[in-house]
């Protein structure tokens, strides 16, 4: 199996703050990457696909980057209505698919 | 805009099979190229992916789950399902459905709990 490994599991952060969340790979999986944000209660919403391609409604703000084996999520100013836990999942079609271990990204 | 809804037992007894079902609507779950899976999440914890179908009927599951999971679609409803057996306590979690891959369309979840 491919394990992902997310850093910092924890992130306190301020209203307007650049945050980057990292995530990697046990091996390459080129860039079939994906983040997702999860609200309390709710389920995950993609917001990013093939490691660095934005998904339709998302805002500008996030981005992603990296292939291979490391890649990160970053938020270039981070809003009210970002305070969440992040995932990024792996879903190369030759493995079974797996996700980080999530970061929540608290308010400061 | 295609929705995904889970249903099924909220309790079910150790040693038993749990049962789910994603109805598909506002699309046909045979029409495109889509792979459609079951995600589950214990509670505080994160999300583990538990296995897909394709649109073909091919099936691919966790390893670590795959003595346990059957995952079947039944074209003619709209719906596909999950059969996970010989169910534990440590199977207690809301179990999601999706489309695609990445997910971009999921169910709200439902809550399993698995107890006596």
């Amino acid at each position: 199996d491919i394990q992902m490994t997310q850093s910092p599991s924890t992130l306190s952060a301020s209203v307007g703050d650049r945050v980057t969340i990292t995530c990697r790979a046990s091996q390459s999986i080129s860039s079939w990457l994906a983040w997702y944000q999860q609200k309390p209660g709710k389920a995950p919403k993609l917001l990013i696909y093939k490691a660095s391609s934005l998904e339709s409604g998302v805002p500008s703000r996030f981005s992603g980057s990296g292939s291979g084996t490391e890649f990160t999520l970053t938020i270039s100013s981070l809003q009210p209505d970002d305070f969440a836990t992040y995932y990024c999942q792996q879903y190369n079609s030759y493995f079974a698919l797996t996700f980080g271990g999530g970061t929540k990204v608290e308010i400061k | 805009q295609v929705q995904l809804q889970e249903s099924g037992p909220g309790l079910v007894k150790p040693s038993q099979t749990l049962s789910l079902t994603c109805t598909v609507s506002g699309g046909s779950i045979s029409s495109g190229s889509y792979y459609w899976s079951w995600i589950r999440q214990p509670a505080g914890k994160g999300l583990e992916w538990i296995g897909r179908i394709y649109t073909s009927g091919s099936t691919n599951y966790n390893p670590s789950l795959k003595s346990r999971v059957t995952i079947s679609v039944d074209t003619s409803k709209n719906q596909f399902s999950l059969k996970l057996s010989s169910v534990t306590a440590a199977d207690t979690a809301v179990y999601y459905c999706a489309r695609g891959e990445p997910g971009t369309a999921w169910g709200q979840g439902t809550l399993v709990t698995v107890s006596s």
